[in-house]
């Protein structure tokens, strides 16, 4: 099975900070990496797909990048809406595997 | 408007059975893979199991031989029978959509399903 490591595991920011959470595969995915956003007691959202397409509707200081082994979610500048967990997700091979979450809490 | 209910969660005795079913509209079912994430209390995301448009399945390794995934393109609903349940099979259970047929990744997810299992 592919492990995928998220870090860090929280990260406390102000609103307008750059944030980045990294992802590590522990073997290439290529381009098959989605990372999503679940907010306390909801259902996770899709943010982007194909480590860097931008799902419809979501702001664009959202960013990914990374390929193979290496992703990165960037938000350009904190929101308070943003707040929650972000988890990385690989569809290259079955088990589809998710990183264990990075929590993301507004100073 | 996309959307998709999931049911069938409760209460269930240690080796009991549940069957889940997540009702679909608003998008072409029978295009679509389907899947299902759960999430134990306090914890992150597990995949579970996966149903293409085809009716072909896979599974976690943690519910193979327990779980069943099926779908039934005539009333646009996916299922997840639950076999020979667990303690650490308590979670919700989330139905999701594929986002662009069989991506891999998904675009709508259900609100969720609580199986707890419990004597």
């Amino acid at each position: 099975d592919i492990q995928m490591t998220q870090s860090p595991s929280s990260v406390s920011a102000s609103v307008g900070d750059r944030v980045t959470i990294t992802c590590r595969a522990s073997q290439g995915v290529d381009s098959w990496l989605a990372w999503y956003h679940q907010k306390p007691g909801k259902a996770p959202t899709l943010l982007i797909s194909g480590a860097s397409s931008l799902q419809s509707g979501v702001p664009p200081r959202f960013s990914g990048s990374g390929s193979g082994t290496d992703f990165t979610l960037t938000i350009s500048s904190l929101q308070s809406e943003d707040f929650g967990t972000y988890y990385c997700q690989q569809a290259k091979s079955f088990p589809w595997t998710f990183g264990q979450g990075t929590k993301v809490e507004i100073k | 408007e996309v959307q998709m209910l999931e049911s069938g969660g409760g209460l269930v005795q240690p080796g009991g059975s549940l069957r889940l079913s997540c009702a679909a509209s608003g998008f072409t079912f029978s295009s679509y893979a389907m899947t299902w994430v759960r999430q134990a209390p306090g914890k992150g995301l597990e995949w579970v199991s996966l149903i293409s448009h085809t009716g072909v399945t896979y599974y976690a390794d943690s519910v193979e031989g327990r779980f069943t995934i099926s779908r039934d393109n005539s009333k646009n609903t996916v299922y997840l029978q639950m076999n020979s349940l667990r303690a650490g099979d308590t979670a919700i259970y989330y139905c999701a959509k594929d986002a662009r047929g069989s991506s891999g990744c998904y675009d709508n997810w259900g609100q969720g399903t609580l199986v707890t299992v419990s004597s």
